[in-house]
C-alpha cells in the first residue's frame, strides 16, 4: 500500500519568503509528526497531530512555524519569512494513533534550501 | 523518556553480524527500548522494539540485558544495504503522545 507521502520533494527559496511544505499520511493513522533534520544533525520533533488536533507544539522553534492537518488526512506545515537556519530535511511521520508503542511510518522528507 | 548513549560509529564486514550496542541506565519499569535507522536521503525506518525479553523478527535481534541498562540490536548477516545511521530509542510504553526522541545514533558502515 501507499506509504507517507511529501511534496515537495525540494525547495529552494529566497529569505523573507513563506513556505508550505504538505504532508500525506497512511490513510487510517490518526496521529501525524513533523519532524525536521538540520544538516549533521539528528531528528527534531516539532509538532503532534491527533486528528485534526495539535495537542502539543512545543517542538515548533518559533511563531514563524505553524501547522494544520484538515479532514484527519493531510496536513501543511508553513513557514512564514523564512530564515537562513531554517534550511533543513522536513520530515512527516504517520501512526495509527498516538500511543507511544505504535510505529512511526515515515516520508521522503521535503529539503527545504533558504538562499 | 530515558537518556540513551551509542557508539557514533561502528564498521561490519559484508555478510558478517553487526552488533550495535546502547546504554540506557536510567530506563524506567515502562519505557520500551526501540531502534529505527535512516538510510541516506531517507526518513527512518522502524526496526524493532522490547521491553525485556528478547525479541527477533525479519530484519534484526534484539538483546536487552537482565537489568535492562543496556541492549544489543543485531544484524545476523549484513549487507551493503544495511549502511545507516541507527537510532536506539527509549519511550514510555501507553503514553498518549509518541513522537520520538531521537539522539545522534550509530553510522554502521557495512564494507565489501
Amino acid at each position: 500500500g501507499a506509504g507517507v507521502s511529501q511534496s515537495p520533494s525540494n525547495k529552494v527559496t529566497e529569505k523573507g519568503k513563506d513556505v508550505e511544505l504538505r504532508c500525506d499520511p497512511i490513510s487510517g493513522h490518526t496521529a501525524l509528526y513533523w519532524y525536521r533534520q538540520s544538516l549533521g544533525q539528528g531528528l527534531e520533533f516539532l509538532i503532534y497531530f491527533q486528528g485534526n488536533s495539535a495537542p502539543d507544539k512545543s517542538g515548533l522553534p518559533s511563531d514563524r512555524f505553524s501547522a494544520e492537518r484538515t479532514g484527519g488526512s493531510v496536513s501543511t506545515l508553513t513557514i512564514q519569512r523564512t530564515q537562513q537556519e531554517d534550511s533543513a530535511v522536513y520530515l512527516c511521520a504517520s501512526s495509527t494513533s498516538g500511543s507511544s508503542y505504535n510505529e512511526q511510518f515515515f516520508g521522503p522528507g521535503t529539503r527545504l534550501t533558504v538562499l | 523518556d530515558a537518556k540513551t548513549t551509542q557508539p557514533t560509529s561502528m564498521d561490519c564486514a559484508e555478510g558478517r553480524a553487526a552488533n550495535l550496542p546502547c546504554n540506557h541506565s536510567t530506563i524506567s519499569g515502562n519505557e520500551y527500548v526501540y531502534w529505527y535507522r535512516q538510510i541516506h536521503s531517507q526518513g527512518p525506518q522502524y526496526i524493532i522494539h522490547g521491553l525485556k525479553n528478547n525479541e527477533t523478527n525479519e530484519m534484526a535481534s534484539l538483546i536487552i540485558t537482565e537489568d535492562r541498562k543496556s541492549s544489543t540490536l543485531i544484524l545476523p548477516h549484513a549487507t551493503l544495504r544495511d549502511t545507516a545511521v541507527y537510532y536506539c530509542i527509549v519511550r514510555s510504553y501507553g503514553g498518549s503522545q509518541g513522537n520520538l526522541i531521537f539522539g545522534k545514533g550509530t553510522k554502521l558502515s557495512v564494507k565489501p
